[in-house]
């Protein structure tokens, strides 16, 4: 299995902060690497697919980047409804696996 | 929009097995473009994908779960369904079902709330 590793677990910011995620991978992935916000008691939401696209929805804040093993979630100017924990995942091959998550705290 | 709904008991007994289904509303489960999958999370966890089921039946599992699951589908109720044979303390978690495309395999772009599933006698 492909091994996904994010940094930092947690991360504290304010509200107007710029911040970045990262995701790297055990193996090259090209640019099969997802990214999704989660809400205390909700359900995963996509963000960014295949590297860099932005999902449908998304606010344009969200960017990401990066290719291989190294991969990129950054924030622009957080906003409240940013505070969350974010997931990073390959889509490279099966089975399918997601990073351990970081947490974006106030 | 379509809408994912997980239903099922949320107390299963050790050695039992787990059942969930899934309920597809606002499209259907028979189109050719997503394949229809569930992914699972420990409380204060990360996520683990269990597997995915396309509308002709055909299936792929993650390989560390592989030998206990079996997901399959009813086009006639637009559901489609987990069963998770052999379940200890370590299959509670809140199970998901989601929408995976199929032009961007395994990105998992609409999801359902999520049902808890204790394991315990």
């Amino acid at each position: 299995d492909i091994q996904m590793t994010q940094s930092p677990s947690s991360l504290s910011a304010s509200v107007g902060d710029r911040v970045t995620i990262t995701c790297r991978a055990s193996q090259t992935i090209s640019v099969y690497l997802n990214w999704y916000q989660q809400q205390p008691g909700k359900a995963p939401k996509l963000l960014i697919h295949v590297a860099t696209g932005l999902q449908s929805g998304v606010p344009s804040r969200f960017r990401g980047s990066g290719s291989g093993t190294d991969f990129t979630l950054t924030i622009s100017s957080l906003q409240p409804e940013d505070f969350a924990t974010y997931y990073c995942q390959q889509t490279y091959s099966r089975p399918y696996t997601f990073g351990q998550g970081t947490k974006l705290e106030i | 929009q379509v809408q994912l709904q997980e239903s099922g008991p949320g107390l299963v007994k050790p050695s039992q097995t787990l059942s969930l289904t899934c309920t597809v509303s606002g499209g259907s489960i028979s189109t050719d473009s997503y394949y229809w999958s569930w992914i699972r999370q420990p409380a204060g966890k990360g996520l683990e994908w269990i597997g995915r089921i396309y509308t002709s039946g055909s299936t792929d599992y993650n390989p560390s779960l592989k030998s206990r699951v079996t997901i399959s589908v009813d086009t006639s109720k637009n559901q489609f369904s987990l069963k998770l044979s052999s379940v200890t303390a370590a299959d509670t978690a809140v199970y998901y079902c989601a929408r995976d495309q199929v032009a961007l395999t395994g990105t998992l772009d609409s999801w359902g709330q999520g049902t808890l599933v204790t394991v315990s006698s």
